[in-house]
């Protein structure tokens, strides 16, 4: 079973619509659910962090997590072109290490 | 806003030779880290450091990877005799205080190893 897992996409979303990003994770007993963005060649980019079940909101973004179903989302709501790049969902298990999933390709088209 | 700097973006080494990577971190940030993306894989951790000792660390991060923080700015990756599939991208990390705390990452440096 894989650690952290998310659907590689592409997941495609007309401009000005709300894209649903969505990633499972195996351990338990994980703490804390980080999303990054990552362009293409370019670095993960923090953009939402989630530490209790519920929702989290911070502008257009809304992370969502559930500890009982193992899972955790991001809502991006008026999805724009320059949104377009991959998602990744990380995890903090027990320790310091982060774990990633593989990431959502996200294409938003005008 | 405050930002980890990674040197050099690029490094192209002959296979068989090392290779340092720099990182400066977030200046107020206590726990560093390296993580690798082979290219078209997932990020993987390679280790964690704190309080000038590595406190965590992968099954990737063997007798080949060490680092180090030789002042109090910079943070190390060194690669010895250097193989193939080391060819990655290395990003540099850093958090506050408490572990659990969203970790920033630096622009990271191509390594092609020839």
């Amino acid at each position: 079973q894989k650690e952290v897992e998310q659907n590689s996409g592409p997941l495609s979303v007309p401009e000005g619509a709300i894209a649903s990003l969505n990633c499972t994770y195996s351990d338990r007993g994980s703490q804390s659910f980080f999303w990054y963005r990552q362009y293409s060649g370019k670095s993960p980019e923090l953009i939402m962090f989630i530490y209790s079940n519920g929702d989290k909101e911070d502008g257009r973004f809304t992370a969502q997590l559930n500890k009982a179903s193992q899972y955790v989302s991001l809502l991006i709501r008026d999805s724009q072109p320059s949104d377009s790049a991959t998602y990744l969902c990380a995890v903090n298990r027990r320790s310091n290490m982060l774990t990633f999933g593989g990431g959502t390709r996200l294409m938003v088209k005008p | 806003e405050p930002e980890v700097t990674q040197t050099p973006s690029h490094q192209v080494t002959q296979m068989g030779q090392e290779v340092i990577l720099r990182c400066v971190p977030i200046s107020n940030h206590l726990y560093f880290y390296w993580y690798r993306q082979i290219l078209g894989q997932k990020v993987e951790f390679l280790v964690s450091f704190y309080n000038n000792e590595i406190s965590e660390k992968s099954e990737i991060f063997d007798d080949q990877f060490s680092v180090e923080r030789p002042d109090g700015s910079n943070f190390t990756l060194k690669i010895r005799s250097t193989k193939l599939e080391d060819s990655a991208m290395y990003f540099c990390a850093s958090s506050e205080q408490l572990s659990y705390q969203p970790q920033h990452f630096g622009d990271g440096t191509r390594l092609s190893i020839l």
